[in-house]
């Protein structure tokens, strides 16, 4: 039972690069949700998927895209990197009226 | 929209100290959440709190939920380097499905 699993956890990219990170969930949670943590900005929500096929934009949902193809897999992408998505992103899941639970992070700068 | 406060930002104190952080709600809440995160790490949940009043505690932690379900505290009793790290509220509103709001947090340095 590995939990959350966030890959990858560090990337370099150049503007205008784009790239996909992806989220994985051992636990059969309905809930997958990507944030991304800027210095003293708390965690901002992007997109979330509250089950298999279905997501929604959060409130930076600009410049992202996402998919929900199977239920334990959520996938963030980056069509064009810019050096403002220079952040850590965090994954999390859960299931109704229990405590989320998020991976480890990705650390991605764009230059 | 529904927003999610929390207050103070930072929070600075001598070890032995106490400390409260306070998060405040537009709408009323289903249940609160509080999570913590060690510099360099991942939020890890703490505690959640789902009746109007309830009042949980974990060792030195004591947390609260208001009796309008609007709004939650942490206090920390005699705070440790071990305590040094950000402090979230979630707030979960229900809709057709549980719409969780995240505080921005409070971010509290312990001085040894």
């Amino acid at each position: 039972n590995a939990g959350v699993t966030q890959t990858p956890k560090f990337r370099v990219l150049k503007t205008g690069q784009s790239m996909t990170l992806l989220c994985a969930q051992d636990m059969n949670h309905e809930y997958m949700y990507w944030y991304r943590q800027d210095p003293g900005m708390g965690l901002r929500l992007i997109h979330y998927s509250v089950g298999e096929g279905t997501t929604a934009k959060g409130e930076v949902p600009d410049g992202y895209n996402v998919s929900r193809l199977k239920k334990q897999n959520f996938l963030l992408g980056l069509e064009s990197a810019a050096p403002s998505q220079t952040s850590v992103y965090f994954c999390a899941s859960w299931r109704e009226n229990t405590e989320a639970f998020f991976g480890q992070g990705t650390r991605l700068t764009v230059v | 929209g529904q927003q999610v406060m929390q207050i103070p930002q930072y929070q600075h104190v001598q070890e032995g100290e106490d400390f409260t952080t306070y998060c405040n709600s537009s709408t009323t809440l289903s249940n609160i959440q509080w999570y913590k995160q060690r510099p360099g790490g991942h939020p890890v949940f703490l505690i959640q709190l789902v009746k109007s009043g309830e009042v949980k505690k974990q060792k030195r932690l004591t947390f609260q939920f208001g009796e309008a379900k609007k709004n939650s505290s942490l206090h920390i009793t005699a705070t440790q380097t071990t305590d040094v790290g950000t402090y979230f509220c979630a707030g979960t509103l229900k809709t057709s499905y549980d719409k969780v709001i995240f505080g921005p947090g409070t971010s509290l340095s312990v001085i040894p």
